[in-house]
């Protein structure tokens, strides 16, 4: 059975960048048809797709969040890792990773982390 | 604020039947596959439907999707009081190129 699993810090500083990593058992990162991708949901309110990538490195980003994401894949690891840049308190979510099929629906999904931003 | 609509709750009796209703454009529904997540409260989103009616195995044939035009629904019948939960659609923008979810829809059992 597919499992996803993010970590990384909680609590980040305004102004800084938030770094998660999710790790990916019982499966190869390195599969045909499929993409990772992050996913976020502030508290109390819906679903804000961040950006997607392939093993091979190709990327998607939501274009409002563009200019402050990188997303990477590390397939000797079987990992892939969400840099989020210049954050203020609107970045404050559960961040979910889960994968992404080609023909577009979310399959498998972590458990979600919180990162809060605030001094 | 999302591209796709959903109306923000919806509620029915348990063995009931309930729709979800999302609306989009053209550019995504109109032109693109769609999917459904259930969400209970604290817990990560669960696929539902993709390519707008499949059911992965594990879903219970209670749980229906369709498409026509630039409109999704979800159908839930024989509702229970477990179907309690936030339900999102999803789908891909093709002239935003974005993937898009609708605001969610909270399903309440009475």
């Amino acid at each position: 059975q597919l499992q996803l699993q993010e970590s990384g810090p909680g609590l980040v500083k305004p102004s800084e960048t938030l770094s998660l990593t999710c790790t990916v058992s019982g499966g190869s990162i390195s599969t045909s048809s499929y993409y990772w991708g992050w996913i976020r949901q502030p508290p109390g309110k819906g679903l804000e797709c961040i950006g997607n990538i392939y093993y091979s490195g190709s990327t998607y980003y939501n274009p409002s969040l563009k200019s402050r994401v990188t997303i990477s894949v590390d397939t000797s690891k079987n990992q892939f890792s969400l840099t989020l840049g210049s954050v203020t308190a609107a970045d404050t979510a559960v961040y979910y990773c889960a994968r992404h099929h080609s023909s577009s629906f979310y399959d498998y999904w972590g458990q979600g982390t919180l990162v809060t931003v605030s001094s | 604020q999302s591209v796709l609509t959903q109306p923000p709750s919806v509620s029915a009796a348990p063995g009931q039947k309930v729709t979800i209703s999302c609306s989009g454009s053209s550019s995504d529904i109109g032109s693109n596959y769609v999917s459904w997540y259930q969400q209970v409260p604290g817990t990560a989103p669960k696929l539902l439907i993709y390519q707008n009616s499949g059911r992965p195995s594990g879903v219970p044939d209670r749980f229906s999707g369709s498409k026509s035009g630039t409109s999704a629904t979800l159908g839930i019948t024989g509702l229970q009081t477990g179907d309690e939960a936030d339900y999102y659609c999803g789908a891909w923008d093709s002239s935003l190129s974005a993937w898009m979810f609708g605001g969610g829809t909270k399903l309440t059992v009475l």
